[in-house]
């Protein structure tokens, strides 16, 4: 069975600060992990994947994720925030069968103070 | 390439209606899903198209919801007799068939935003 937890139901940050956004995860066998951003009235959209190679993942926009088998996380950064950034994120795990098994986080929701 | 299409953006009803969606996945993508958000929550599945054959559908359907997909390209999805509780933004992703198990890429429409009054 495959579960993710958003620990944050919402992060406030001052624009130009560091973004922390975590994200725990439990599956059974080495998942696949996502960071999906939806802004409002557009469709989701995929920041980064990890997928067994490289722990640290660089996606879009300038955010990165640092897979952390140890500590089953997922945590999705970004060293200075820009109002843009401002949106809902969403930490999904996914199956070795793909889309179908893909299970959504409850989404963390961004805001940035300008 | 123009993306996921959905249509309506939104659909206000009143309970007891029928509404249906519509979905246009990618073209070339074999691989279509719909899923369900609520308020303050994640997208969680509902049901999956490879091609023309429905191959997963979640417990979350109800006997009331029912998906097509004719020819293996838009797909659509029909809720009878609506009630309050399936006021909900629902998603349709599709991905391509060059991708698969953890290589899967799902990519997202805009939604449809349902009211049930």
């Amino acid at each position: 069975a495959q579960s993710v937890t958003q620990l944050d139901s919402h992060v406030s940050v001052s624009e130009g600060t560091p973004v922390l956004l975590r994200c725990n995860y439990s599956s059974s066998y080495s998942p696949s992990l996502f960071w999906y951003v939806q802004h409002p009235n557009k469709g989701l959209q995929l920041l980064l994947k990890y997928t067994s190679a490289a722990t640290l993942v660089k996606g879009i926009n300038g955010f990165e994720a640092e897979f952390k088998k140890s500590e089953t996380s997922f945590h999705l950064t970004k060293p200075s925030a820009h109002m843009s950034d401002a949106a809902e994120y969403f930490c999904v795990v996914s199956g070795r069968t793909g889309g179908f098994k893909t299970i959504f986080g409850a989404g963390t929701r961004l805001f940035v103070k300008a | 390439d123009t993306g996921v299409s959905q249509n309506p953006r939104h659909k206000i009803t009143k309970r007891g209606q029928n509404v249906t969606f519509r979905c246009d996945p990618i073209s070339e993508h074999n691989r279509l899903y719909w899923y369900r958000q609520t308020l303050g929550q994640g997208p969680e599945f509902l049901t999956y198209f490879q091609n023309e054959a429905q191959l997963e559908k979640s417990r979350l359907l109800s006997d009331r919801f029912s998906a097509e997909r004719p020819k293996g390209s838009f797909s659509t999805l029909e809720i009878q007799r609506t009630e309050q509780g399936d006021s909900a933004m629902y998603l349709c992703a599709s991905s391509s068939k060059f991708e698969t198990g953890s290589n899967e890429k799902l990519f997202f429409g805009s939604g449809t935003q349902l009211s049930v009054l």
